[in-house]
């Protein structure tokens, strides 16, 4: 499976503008990068995903740089409903009948009031 | 609106017990369906997956077996539990292989 490698934590506060990095080296050219976000006792939840451009959607910003071994998610305004662990997952789109996500240990992000 | 109920919420069981903990998917006709588990401070590994009713393919060997008795049911069970088999099970859906899954809230199992 490819690999991801994210920072083990990361702190911010209430209000701010968060950037989680994440690097991809050896993505391939149909794998596509997946976020999810995970507190304890609960399901992930899908955050956002892309492929080569960047994408937003209400929950975040997902950069990609343009030779794509490496993407940002950037949260907004971040206040404390926001702290959990984020996962950068790569999937692949092979056409099969199942698209197995591996998770990693992802970075776990703080945020103080 | 799409909704993932697992059940139950959690369970303590005994080693050698048997398991059944289930998953619904309700406002989603035949969807794809997956069992996650996560081991207590490990990260989560994808079990099963089934495209349709009553195929279901084994991604990890973990001496469970999973069931898809209906188009919005996916069934993960036992006969004996192992200590091992202790963490939480999650349930996924997507539209399609390729499309992006969708978590349930998890069941959480110690087995003592």
């Amino acid at each position: 499976d490819a690999k991801t490698t994210q920072p083990d934590s990361m702190e911010s506060t209430e209000g701010e503008t968060v950037h989680l990095p994440c690097s991809h080296a050896t993505i391939s050219g149909n794998e596509y990068i997946y976020w999810y976000r995970q507190v304890p006792l609960q399901g992930p939840e899908y955050v956002t995903h892309g492929l080569q451009q960047n994408t937003t959607n209400s929950m975040a910003f997902l950069a990609i740089a343009s030779d794509r071994k490496s993407s940002t998610l950037i949260l907004p305004h971040v206040s404390l409903r926001d702290a959990a662990v984020y996962h950068c997952i790569l999937r692949v789109d092979s056409g099969g009948s199942n698209a197995k996500l591996t998770f990693g240990k992802g970075t776990k992000l703080s945020v103080k009031s | 609106a799409q909704t993932i109920h697992q059940w139950p919420v959690a369970e303590i069981k005994a080693v050698g017990s048997p398991l059944s903990l289930g998953c619904t998917i309700k406002g989603k006709s035949s969807p794809n369906l997956y069992w996650y588990w996560q081991a207590t401070g490990g990260t989560l590994q994808q079990l099963f997956y089934s495209i349709t009713v009553g195929q279901v393919e084994s991604v990890v060997q973990l001496n469970l077996s999973a069931s898809r008795p209906k188009d919005d049911q996916f069934i993960l069970s036992t006969e004996k539990l192992l200590l091992s088999h202790s963490g939480f099970y999650l349930c996924a859906w997507s539209l399609w292989a390729q499309d992006t899954q969708y978590f349930g809230p998890g069941t959480r199992l110690l087995v003592l």
